[in-house]
C-alpha cells in the first residue's frame, strides 16, 4: 500500500527552466509534508515543507504547492540550477511529527 | 557539525553475522528515527523512539533486528544473522517534540555478501 507516490521516476530540465516535481498521497490525515533532496551516498537533506493548513509555502527558488481536494502536492524550483540535480522524495506525516512516509523519489538532472 | 551522526558510514559483513550501527541525534531532539532504503526506492520507516521509549516498529522489523536508545541520547540498530536482503542503506533521524521536521545523518552502507 503505497501512501506516498511519486509517478515520475525522473525529469530533466534546461539550466534556468522551471522544475515542476510531483506528489500525490491516499492518506487524508496526513497534515504535514515535506521535500528532501538526496545526493547518492549522502542522507536525505530538508528542502522545504508545508502543513495542511497551508496551500503554498515559498523560501527562496523553491516552492511547495498543496492541493488537498486533489491529495496532490507540488515542488516547484526556479530558476533550476545544475546543482540541484538530485533525488527528491516528498514525504508526509500525520498529527505533526512521528513518523514519514516517503514516496519512491524523481531523479532531477538539470542540464547547463 | 551539531548534526545527526552516524558510525560507521560502511559495512560489509558476511551473510549470518550481527552487525550494529549506532546514532547519535541532535542534542536537544527527543524523537530518534530508523529507516532503511533500497535502490530506486524511498527511505521506509523501521522504528522511532521518544526519549527512551520506542514508540512504533514497523512490520518490516523482523525479530533480527533489535533498536535500543537506552539513556534517551544516542541508538543502537542491531541486525542478528543477516540475510543479503538486508543489505540496504541504514538511516536515522532525529527530530523535536515541538516541530516534526526530521534531521537525516548520512546513512550507514550496509553490504551482506
Amino acid at each position: 500500500d503505497q501512501q506516498v507516490k511519486q509517478n515520475s521516476p525522473s525529469l530533466s530540465v534546461q539550466e534556468g527552466r522551471i522544475s515542476i516535481l510531483n506528489c500525490d498521497y491516499t492518506n487524508s490525515m496526513f497534515d504535514y509534508f515535506l521535500w528532501y533532496k538526496k545526493y547518492p551516498a549522502e542522507g536525505p537533506t530538508f528542502l522545504i515543507s508545508i502543513s495542511s493548513i497551508k496551500d503554498k509555502n515559498e523560501d527562496g527558488r523553491f516552492t511547495v504547492f498543496l492541493n488537498k481536494s486533489a491529495k496532490h502536492l507540488s515542488l516547484h524550483i526556479v530558476p533550476s540550477q545544475p546543482g540541484d540535480s538530485a533525488v527528491y522524495f516528498c514525504a508526509a506525516s500525520r498529527g505533526g511529527g512521528g513518523k514519514l512516509i516517503f514516496g519512491q523519489g524523481t531523479e532531477l538532472s538539470v542540464k547547463p | 557539525d551539531t548534526g545527526v551522526s552516524q558510525d560507521p558510514r560502511h559495512k560489509i559483513t558476511k551473510r549470518g553475522q550481527n552487525v550494529t550501527f549506532r546514532c547519535d541525534p541532535i542534542s536537544e531532539h527527543n524523537r530518534l528515527y530508523w529507516y532503511r532504503q533500497t535502490l530506486g526506492q524511498g527511505p521506509e520507516f523501521l522504528t522511532y523512539f521518544q526519549n527512551e521509549a520506542q514508540l512504533e516498529k514497523s512490520r518490516l522489523l523482523s525479530d533480527r533486528f533489535s533498536a535500543e536508545r537506552p539513556k534517551g541520547s544516542f541508538s543502537t540498530l542491531e541486525i542478528q544473522r543477516t540475510e543479503q536482503g538486508d543489505s540496504a542503506m541504514y538511516l536515522c533521524a532525529s527530530s523535536s517534540l515541538l516541530r516534526g521536521l526530521a534531521f537525516f545523518g548520512q546513512g550507514t552502507r550496509l553490504t551482506v555478501v
